[in-house]
């Protein structure tokens, strides 16, 4: 069974520039997460989706992150414009179903000069 | 909002030494502990969830502990190998019980 796929794995970008992340979680699996990951701390939630409905955004920095995921299956994050302080790892994971082990993927390590 | 310390921040042990780590965390409205490993370049796995006070889990020679009255979760790793280097993070469920709340991870070197 395929894992959770997440592209770029690495991105590299000027600030103010756009940029955006790419998911698609585990077939059949109805909850998404987006988390950030910056360094020396742990992941932290920026958005929980239930099947297409957003249902936990309450950290998503709605001023330059947006995200969606249309049809309930894959999901984007979009950062515009970014700033330095965006410079993270942006992780996917999901699960079949409500709040129990959460599946990975690789990650998004963003890097904004 | 749901506050998960884990300890130490680091360390480093050779090859065949035993080790644990702590993580903390509220004990009121508790819903459930997971553990997660994540190596270098991977992504994370998760290695446990636990939710009933006493539990004990083990994979090969991984274990882990959990004591929800006291809030705290103890990971033992027995005989440390090369390729258990890694960092291990825990997770709580927050208050609302819908999304996993992380500390900030125990990074761990095992050298040969």
């Amino acid at each position: 069974e395929a894992g959770v796929v997440q592209s770029p794995r690495y991105k590299i970008i000027e600030k103010k520039q756009p940029v955006a992340f790419w998911c698609n979680p585990i077939s059949g699996h109805n909850t998404l997460y987006w988390y950030l990951q910056n360094l020396g701390q742990g992941p932290e939630l920026l958005i929980r989706y239930e099947n297409e409905e957003a249902v936990d955004d309450s950290q998503l920095p709605k001023d330059r992150f947006s995200a969606e995921r249309l049809k309930g299956v894959d999901s984007t994050l979009k950062i515009q414009p970014a700033e330095l302080g965006d410079s993270a790892v942006y992780l996917c994971a999901s699960s079949p179903s409500g709040p129990g082990e959460l599946f990975f993927g690789e990650g998004s390590r963003l890097t904004v000069l | 909002i749901l506050n998960v310390e884990q300890s130490p921040q680091s360390l480093h042990v050779q090859e065949g030494d035993s080790t644990n780590f702590t993580c903390s965390f509220p004990s009121s409205n508790f819903y459930a502990l997971h553990w997660y490993r994540w190596e270098t370049a991977k992504s994370p796995k998760a290695l446990f969830v636990m939710t009933l006070n006493g539990d004990e889990k083990k994979k090969g020679r991984i274990s882990a502990t959990l004591n929800t009255k006291e809030g705290y979760s103890y990971l033992y790793i027995k005989g440390s190998q090369p390729e258990d280097s890694a960092t291990y993070l825990c997770a709580s469920l927050n208050q609302a019980g819908t999304a996993l709340i992380f500390g900030k991870g125990t990074t761990l070197s095992v050298s040969s």
